[in-house]
C-alpha cells in the first residue's frame, strides 16, 4: 500500500521569496517519487523524480526535491519563486518496478499563489 | 511536442447520451494506459489501467459499465462515459506508460474536459 500526504493545500509565497511545497509518503516497498504541475485546465506537467540514485534531485524550472528515507519526505523547493509558478502542485508515489506498477498515487495537491 | 495527446480537449453533452474520449501516444508505444478523472480543486484519482489487448482492470468504487475503456492498439486508448450525468461532469486525464528513446517512461496526456447538461 501506498499514500502521498501534502501538507498545505494553500501556499502564497512573495515573487523572488524561498518556495516550499511539503510532501511526506508511506509506501511498503521502496517508492519512487515524482512532483508534477498542474496549470489551469491543463494536464500534468512532470517536474522532477525520485528513482533510487541521488537523493537530491534537480527538476525543470529551477525546482528540486531531496529524499529523505528516514523523514519519508520529499518536499519539493525553489530559491526564488516566480509569477509564472503559480499553479497547482501534485506529489505522487509508485513502487520502484515496472509494469502495471507504475499506477501512481497522487496527494491532493497544493495550490501556490506567487504575490507582486 | 506533445507524446500524449487527447480528444476531445472538451466536451458538452446532454444527459443520457454518450460520450467516447481518445488517447494517443504519438511518439511510441504504450504498453500501458491509466485514466484518471479529477473534480474541480481536487487531486487526480485513478479510474482503471488498460493494457493492450486485453480488458481494464478497474479500480474500486469504478463502474466498468459506464466507463467503457478499450485499448485496441499499442497507440490508442478510448474512454466511453455511456448514459452520460451531471455528475460525470469531470477533467479526464490519460497517461502513458512505455520505452522512449531506450527509457521506460511515463507522460501524461493534456485532459479532457466533459462538462454534462
Amino acid at each position: 500500500a501506498q499514500s502521498v500526504t501534502q501538507l498545505g493545500s494553500h501556499v502564497s509565497v512573495s515573487e523572488g521569496a524561498l518556495v516550499l511545497l511539503r510532501c511526506n509518503y508511506s509506501s511498503s516497498v521502496p517508492p519512487y517519487l515524482f512532483w508534477y504541475v498542474q496549470y489551469p485546465n491543463q494536464g500534468l506537467q512532470l517536474l522532477l523524480k525520485y528513482t533510487s540514485a541521488a537523493t537530491l534531485v534537480k527538476g525543470i524550472n529551477g525546482f528540486e526535491a531531496e529524499f529523505k528515507k528516514s523523514e519519508t519526505s520529499f518536499h519539493l523547493t525553489k530559491p526564488s519563486a516566480h509569477m509564472s509558478d503559480a499553479a497547482e502542485y501534485f506529489c505522487a508515489v509508485r513502487p520502484n518496478s515496472g509494469g502495471s506498477n507504475y499506477k501512481l498515487t497522487f496527494g491532493k495537491g497544493t495550490l501556490l499563489t506567487v504575490n507582486p | 511536442g506533445a507524446v500524449v495527446s487527447q480528444h476531445p480537449s472538451w466536451v458538452i453533452c446532454k444527459s443520457g447520451t454518450s460520450v467516447k474520449i481518445e488517447c494517443r501516444s504519438l511518439d511510441f508505444q504504450a504498453t500501458t494506459m491509466f485514466w484518471y478523472r479529477q473534480f474541480p480543486k481536487q487531486s487526480l484519482m485513478l479510474m482503471a489501467t488498460s493494457n493492450e489487448g486485453s480488458k481494464a482492470t478497474y479500480e474500486q468504487g469504478v463502474e466498468k459499465d459506464k466507463f467503457l475503456i478499450n485499448h485496441a492498439s499499442l497507440t490508442l486508448s478510448t474512454l466511453t462515459v455511456t448514459s452520460a450525468h451531471p455528475e460525470d461532469s469531470s477533467f479526464y486525464i490519460c497517461s502513458a506508460t512505455g520505452r522512449l528513446a531506450g527509457v521506460d517512461t511515463q507522460y501524461f496526456g493534456p485532459g479532457t474536459r466533459l462538462t454534462v447538461l
